[in-house]
Protein backbone atom coordinates (compact mmCIF):
# COMPACT_ATOMS: atom_id res chain seq x y z
CA UNK A 1 0.00 0.00 0.00
CA UNK A 2 1.33 3.10 -1.17
CA UNK A 3 1.39 6.11 1.57
CA UNK A 4 3.15 8.45 -0.64
CA UNK A 5 1.91 8.64 -3.78
CA UNK A 6 2.80 11.41 -6.96
CA UNK A 7 0.31 10.08 -9.59
CA UNK A 8 1.97 11.81 -12.48
CA UNK A 9 5.20 10.44 -13.27
CA UNK A 10 6.32 12.92 -16.04
CA UNK A 11 5.93 16.97 -16.40
CA UNK A 12 6.66 19.01 -19.10
CA UNK A 13 7.12 22.80 -18.87
CA UNK A 14 8.63 26.09 -21.03
CA UNK A 15 11.61 27.18 -19.74
CA UNK A 16 10.33 30.54 -17.15
CA UNK A 17 6.85 29.03 -16.63
CA UNK A 18 5.72 27.60 -13.74
CA UNK A 19 6.27 23.98 -12.73
CA UNK A 20 3.84 22.36 -10.62
CA UNK A 21 4.79 18.88 -9.08
CA UNK A 22 1.78 17.29 -6.50
CA UNK A 23 2.18 14.47 -3.77
CA UNK A 24 -0.58 12.98 -1.92
CA UNK A 25 -0.07 10.99 1.45
CA UNK A 26 -2.49 8.81 3.17
CA UNK A 27 -1.09 8.42 6.46
CA UNK A 28 -2.46 10.94 8.85
CA UNK A 29 0.40 10.69 11.41
CA UNK A 30 2.67 11.73 8.79
CA UNK A 31 3.97 15.52 10.00
CA UNK A 32 6.99 16.22 8.10
CA UNK A 33 7.23 16.32 4.56
CA UNK A 34 10.26 16.73 1.98
CA UNK A 35 11.22 17.23 -1.60
CA UNK A 36 14.24 15.90 -3.12
CA UNK A 37 16.08 16.51 -6.65
CA UNK A 38 17.39 13.74 -8.25
CA UNK A 39 19.62 13.91 -11.55
CA UNK A 40 20.71 10.51 -13.70
CA UNK A 41 23.82 9.03 -12.22
CA UNK A 42 23.60 11.10 -8.85
CA UNK A 43 22.10 10.92 -5.41
CA UNK A 44 18.81 12.47 -4.56
CA UNK A 45 19.36 16.02 -2.92
CA UNK A 46 17.27 17.81 0.06
CA UNK A 47 15.28 20.49 -1.88
CA UNK A 48 12.85 22.01 0.97
CA UNK A 49 10.88 20.80 3.28
CA UNK A 50 7.47 21.75 5.37
CA UNK A 51 6.21 20.76 9.19
CA UNK A 52 2.63 20.08 9.31
CA UNK A 53 2.04 23.33 11.51
CA UNK A 54 2.43 25.73 8.75
CA UNK A 55 0.73 25.77 5.29
CA UNK A 56 3.69 26.90 2.93
CA UNK A 57 7.70 27.25 3.04
CA UNK A 58 9.10 28.98 0.31
CA UNK A 59 12.62 29.45 -0.28
CA UNK A 60 13.86 31.07 -3.50
CA UNK A 61 12.06 30.05 -6.85
CA UNK A 62 10.38 27.13 -4.33
CA UNK A 63 7.84 26.91 -2.75
CA UNK A 64 5.92 23.71 -1.04
CA UNK A 65 2.23 23.81 0.15
CA UNK A 66 0.57 21.82 2.64
CA UNK A 67 -3.18 21.14 2.16
CA UNK A 68 -3.70 18.85 5.30
CA UNK A 69 -7.14 18.40 5.56
CA UNK A 70 -6.57 16.84 1.77
CA UNK A 71 -3.43 15.06 2.83
CA UNK A 72 -1.90 16.74 -0.68
CA UNK A 73 1.37 18.95 -0.88
CA UNK A 74 2.82 20.59 -3.87
CA UNK A 75 6.07 21.68 -4.68
CA UNK A 76 6.27 24.88 -6.84
CA UNK A 77 9.05 25.94 -9.34
CA UNK A 78 8.80 29.38 -10.83
CA UNK A 79 10.13 30.49 -13.06
CA UNK A 80 11.47 27.14 -14.69
CA UNK A 81 14.69 26.52 -15.40
CA UNK A 82 16.45 24.24 -18.00
CA UNK A 83 18.69 23.12 -14.81
CA UNK A 84 15.49 21.81 -13.36
CA UNK A 85 14.96 19.04 -14.96
CA UNK A 86 15.10 16.21 -12.84
CA UNK A 87 12.69 13.66 -10.91
CA UNK A 88 11.72 14.85 -8.58
CA UNK A 89 10.66 12.57 -5.04
CA UNK A 90 7.99 13.51 -2.27
CA UNK A 91 9.09 11.99 1.35
CA UNK A 92 7.14 12.12 4.66
CA UNK A 93 7.50 11.25 8.05
CA UNK A 94 6.24 10.51 11.52
CA UNK A 95 8.15 12.48 14.17
CA UNK A 96 6.48 10.15 16.46
CA UNK A 97 7.90 7.25 14.99
CA UNK A 98 10.44 7.42 17.14
CA UNK A 99 14.10 8.35 16.49
CA UNK A 100 15.06 6.20 13.68
CA UNK A 101 13.86 9.45 11.05
CA UNK A 102 12.48 7.13 8.38
CA UNK A 103 11.14 8.74 5.55
CA UNK A 104 8.47 7.47 3.11
CA UNK A 105 9.15 8.24 -0.77
CA UNK A 106 6.73 8.30 -3.68
CA UNK A 107 7.51 7.02 -7.04
CA UNK A 108 9.11 10.11 -8.30
CA UNK A 109 7.94 12.65 -11.42
CA UNK A 110 10.21 13.12 -14.00
CA UNK A 111 10.36 16.98 -14.64
CA UNK A 112 11.48 18.26 -18.10
CA UNK A 113 11.74 21.85 -18.16
CA UNK A 114 11.85 22.75 -22.27
CA UNK A 115 13.98 25.76 -23.38
CA UNK B 1 27.31 14.17 -1.32
CA UNK B 2 27.67 15.68 2.24
CA UNK B 3 30.72 13.50 2.70
CA UNK B 4 29.06 10.21 1.99
CA UNK B 5 31.00 7.60 -0.56
CA UNK B 6 29.81 4.86 -1.77
CA UNK B 7 31.92 2.17 -2.89
CA UNK B 8 31.99 0.03 -5.66
CA UNK B 9 30.15 2.58 -7.89
CA UNK B 10 29.46 -0.40 -10.17
CA UNK B 11 29.18 -3.82 -9.85
CA UNK B 12 28.25 -7.04 -12.01
CA UNK B 13 27.97 -10.69 -10.36
CA UNK B 14 26.32 -13.97 -11.01
CA UNK B 15 23.53 -15.27 -9.48
CA UNK B 16 24.02 -16.75 -6.12
CA UNK B 17 27.65 -14.83 -4.94
CA UNK B 18 27.63 -12.74 -2.21
CA UNK B 19 28.47 -8.86 -2.73
CA UNK B 20 28.89 -6.39 0.00
CA UNK B 21 28.42 -2.50 -0.64
CA UNK B 22 29.84 -0.06 1.42
CA UNK B 23 29.01 3.01 3.16
CA UNK B 24 31.69 5.61 4.45
CA UNK B 25 31.02 9.32 6.23
CA UNK B 26 32.96 11.73 7.21
CA UNK B 27 30.05 13.75 9.45
CA UNK B 28 29.73 11.41 12.43
CA UNK B 29 26.12 11.32 11.91
CA UNK B 30 23.83 8.63 13.93
CA UNK B 31 21.77 7.56 11.21
CA UNK B 32 22.85 5.63 8.29
CA UNK B 33 20.05 4.18 5.73
CA UNK B 34 20.28 1.77 2.84
CA UNK B 35 17.77 2.40 -0.48
CA UNK B 36 17.20 0.48 -3.46
CA UNK B 37 15.52 2.88 -6.01
CA UNK B 38 13.81 0.60 -8.73
CA UNK B 39 11.44 1.98 -12.10
CA UNK B 40 7.92 2.48 -10.30
CA UNK B 41 8.74 2.13 -7.11
CA UNK B 42 11.02 5.35 -5.44
CA UNK B 43 13.18 4.71 -3.13
CA UNK B 44 12.18 1.62 -0.04
CA UNK B 45 14.17 1.54 2.65
CA UNK B 46 15.90 -1.74 3.06
CA UNK B 47 17.63 -1.32 6.82
CA UNK B 48 19.01 1.31 8.98
CA UNK B 49 21.20 1.89 11.54
CA UNK B 50 20.59 4.24 14.63
CA UNK B 51 24.00 4.21 16.16
CA UNK B 52 27.31 1.89 16.34
CA UNK B 53 25.68 -2.46 16.40
CA UNK B 54 22.19 -0.51 16.08
CA UNK B 55 20.31 -1.50 12.96
CA UNK B 56 16.90 -2.32 12.36
CA UNK B 57 15.10 -3.72 9.18
CA UNK B 58 13.05 -1.19 6.72
CA UNK B 59 10.31 -1.90 3.94
CA UNK B 60 12.41 -4.81 1.37
CA UNK B 61 14.91 -6.28 3.79
CA UNK B 62 14.40 -9.80 2.70
CA UNK B 63 17.62 -10.98 1.84
CA UNK B 64 19.86 -8.53 3.07
CA UNK B 65 21.97 -7.79 6.12
CA UNK B 66 24.09 -5.02 7.44
CA UNK B 67 26.75 -4.23 9.52
CA UNK B 68 27.84 -0.89 11.63
CA UNK B 69 31.10 -1.60 13.94
CA UNK B 70 32.09 1.86 13.64
CA UNK B 71 30.10 5.53 13.45
CA UNK B 72 31.33 6.00 9.63
CA UNK B 73 30.55 2.74 7.93
CA UNK B 74 27.49 0.63 7.26
CA UNK B 75 27.54 -2.16 5.51
CA UNK B 76 24.96 -3.82 3.00
CA UNK B 77 25.50 -7.66 2.21
CA UNK B 78 23.37 -9.62 -0.44
CA UNK B 79 24.29 -13.19 1.52
CA UNK B 80 23.47 -14.86 -2.49
CA UNK B 81 22.38 -12.30 -5.06
CA UNK B 82 19.37 -12.83 -7.06
CA UNK B 83 18.18 -11.26 -10.41
CA UNK B 84 15.68 -9.65 -8.55
CA UNK B 85 18.01 -7.34 -6.71
CA UNK B 86 19.55 -5.81 -9.54
CA UNK B 87 18.41 -2.32 -8.85
CA UNK B 88 20.81 1.31 -7.81
CA UNK B 89 21.95 1.23 -4.10
CA UNK B 90 21.94 4.51 -1.92
CA UNK B 91 23.31 4.85 1.21
CA UNK B 92 21.97 7.61 3.50
CA UNK B 93 22.50 9.53 6.88
CA UNK B 94 21.31 12.29 9.24
CA UNK B 95 22.34 14.00 12.29
CA UNK B 96 20.24 13.60 15.73
CA UNK B 97 17.70 16.58 15.54
CA UNK B 98 17.68 17.15 12.09
CA UNK B 99 14.08 17.11 11.28
CA UNK B 100 14.48 13.54 9.13
CA UNK B 101 16.14 15.58 6.56
CA UNK B 102 18.82 12.75 5.09
CA UNK B 103 21.54 13.40 2.82
CA UNK B 104 22.38 10.77 0.04
CA UNK B 105 25.50 9.08 -1.38
CA UNK B 106 25.87 9.29 -5.00
CA UNK B 107 24.79 4.89 -5.84
CA UNK B 108 25.63 1.76 -6.74
CA UNK B 109 24.80 0.21 -9.68
CA UNK B 110 24.05 -3.40 -8.87
CA UNK B 111 23.25 -5.90 -12.00
CA UNK B 112 23.40 -9.64 -11.12
CA UNK B 113 22.88 -11.74 -14.20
Amino acid sequence: DQQVKQNSPSLSVQEGRISILNCDYTNSMFDYFLWYKKYPAEGPTFLISISSIKDKNEDGRFTVFLNKSAKHLSLHIVPSQPGDSAVYFCAASAQGGGATNKLIFGTGTLLAVQP
Amino acid sequence: DAGITQSPRHKVTETGTPVTLRCHQTENHRYMYWYRQDPGHGLRLIHYSYGVKDTDKGEVSDGYSVSRSKTEDFLLTLESATSSQTSVYFCAISAEGSKNIQYFGAGTRLSVL
